[in-house]
């Protein structure tokens, strides 16, 4: 079946601008993550939803970061006046349940790229 | 502490040999250590996973050996094939509704390329 899907797959933009980041989830997966893969940090947690919310939002790097998620299914990471250090790949990940022991399938990734 | 200390960072082997990866945790309250195979301009695939109330899990070629005594665990890649040359994570997680549950948390990475 599809796994998890993200788009863009690559985005370039400018310092300041606003970008919009998609994650399509395993269809029927009710947990849905976001993680950020950079050079220098690694794999970070960024945010996690059960359904429609997101109980803990501590892991967002900033208030310029903020997450939705509709319907149960896509989820949407936007940043706001975007930095040079935003730049990195952006890891979406869904699981059947918020269990700690599901397993988590992650996508491709988004490139971001800010100039 | 929520991190996960992983070594080494890169490792080269031998098609046929033995890839050895450790890492390390702080955490008692993580239960469920799974780690990743990373190749790329792709995501991370789960590879191998165990909860910590077995001290050995095996499949295939892979093997993870769990010390909870000593907060340690470790991916063995028997056979090493350089299809297997990707990046290794460990991670681990926490149930439960407290802080920093269900994330998972990574070790840095270990790089391994398997020559022919």
């Amino acid at each position: 079946g599809a796994g998890v899907s993200q788009s863009p797959s690559n985005k370039v933009t400018e310092k300041g601008k606003d970008v919009e980041l998609r994650c399509d989830p395993i269809s029927g997966h009710t947990a849905l993550y976001w993680y950020r893969q950079s050079l220098g940090q690694g794999l970070e947690f960024l945010i996690y939803f059960q359904g429609n919310s997101a109980p803990d939002k501590s892991g967002l790097p900033s208030d310029r970061f903020s997450a939705e998620r509709t319907g149960g299914s896509v989820s949407t990471l936007t940043i706001q006046r975007t930095q040079q250090e935003d730049s990195a790949v952006y890891l979406c990940a869904s699981s059947l349940f918020l269990v700690s022991y599901n397993e988590q399938f992650f996508g491709p990734g988004t490139r971001l790229t800010v100039l | 502490q929520q991190q996960v200390k992983q070594s080494p960072q890169s490792l080269i082997v031998q098609k046929g040999g033995i890839s050895i990866i450790n890492c390390a945790y702080e955490n008692t309250a993580f239960d469920y250590f799974p780690w990743y195979q990373q190749f790329p301009g792709k995501g991370p695939a789960l590879l191998i996973a165990i909860r910590p109330d077995v001290s050995e899990k095996k499949e295939g070629r892979f093997t993870i050996s769990f010390n909870k005594s000593a907060k340690q665990f470790s991916l063995h890649i028997m056979d090493s094939q350089p299809g297997d040359s990707a990046t290794y994570f460990c991670a681990a997680s926490i149930g439960g509704s407290g802080a920093g549950s269900y994330q998972l948390t990574f070790g840095k990475g270990t790089k391994l390329s398997v020559i022919p």
